[in-house]
């Protein structure tokens, strides 16, 4: 399967423990991104990076969010102290950035189904 | 205000019919890209259609087309012949500006085909 995984699909957590998503972009995609996606919305984006740089972070991603892409390959979003607030589908989605300034569509993963009890 | 407004929560539509997903923007920049974008109840974001705003012609990909009338900034999906498989949710939204890369999305349009 050459497109965007995720892991874990599902995650239970108790409120105020950690939790980490893993997230493996296609492969020759530089470009990865983070988005958040409550029932009866629309995602909303959380951050993205260009290889291991880290190009944009949304208000919305608080103190208690930090996300990393240490190699340029996959990337992982870490929630601390988690919060029923928290409680959503954490989309992953990659794309490739041409040299020209052109950037090709992103392809979605499935997401990690979060629910804080 | 909203930079993406979808005001269909809801549509049905009988197979084989053609159905237009309607899909207002709001944005000050000159240069926006709108995409249209499949969600199956599997969750995954399944990338449908794209228009530039400096594009001249109404993009086109199968059985979907983009009704992009930029003066009225409204980039409506048309989805002919439609199949049992398009019940899904819709999402449309915009790329704003050459200075960012993240995508603002819509509320999104319930599509549900009968046979």
């Amino acid at each position: 399967d050459t497109g965007v995984s995720q892991d874990p699909r599902h995650k239970i957590t108790k409120r105020g423990q950690n939790v980490t998503f893993r997230c493996d972009p296609i492969s020759e995609h530089n470009r990865l991104y983070w988005y958040r996606q409550t029932l009866g919305q629309g995602p909303e984006f959380l951050t993205y990076f260009q290889n291991e740089a880290q190009l944009e972070k949304s208000r919305l991603l608080s103190d208690r969010f930090s996300a990393e892409r240490p190699k340029g390959s996959f990337s992982t979003l870490e929630i601390q102290r988690t919060e029923q607030g928290d409680s959503a589908m954490y989309l992953c989605a990659s794309s490739l950035a041409l040299g020209t300034g052109r950037v090709t569509e992103a392809f979605f993963g499935q997401g990690t189904r979060l629910t804080v009890v | 205000a909203q930079k993406i407004t979808q005001t269909q929560p809801g549509m049905f539509v009988q197979e084989k019919e053609a159905v237009t997903l309607d899909c207002t923007y709001d944005t000050s920049d000159p240069s926006y890209g709108l995409f249209w974008y499949k969600q199956p109840s599997s969750g995954e974001m399944i990338f449908l259609i794209y228009q530039g705003s400096y594009d001249q012609q109404n993009a086109t990909e199968g059985r979907y087309s983009l009704n992009f009338q930029k003066a009225r900034k409204s980039a409506n999906l048309v989805i002919s012949a439609s199949q049992l498989g398009d019940s899904a949710m819709y999402f449309c939204a915009m790329r704003e500006g050459r200075n960012t890369d993240k995508l603002i999305f819509g509320t999104g349009t319930r599509l549900q085909v009968f046979p």
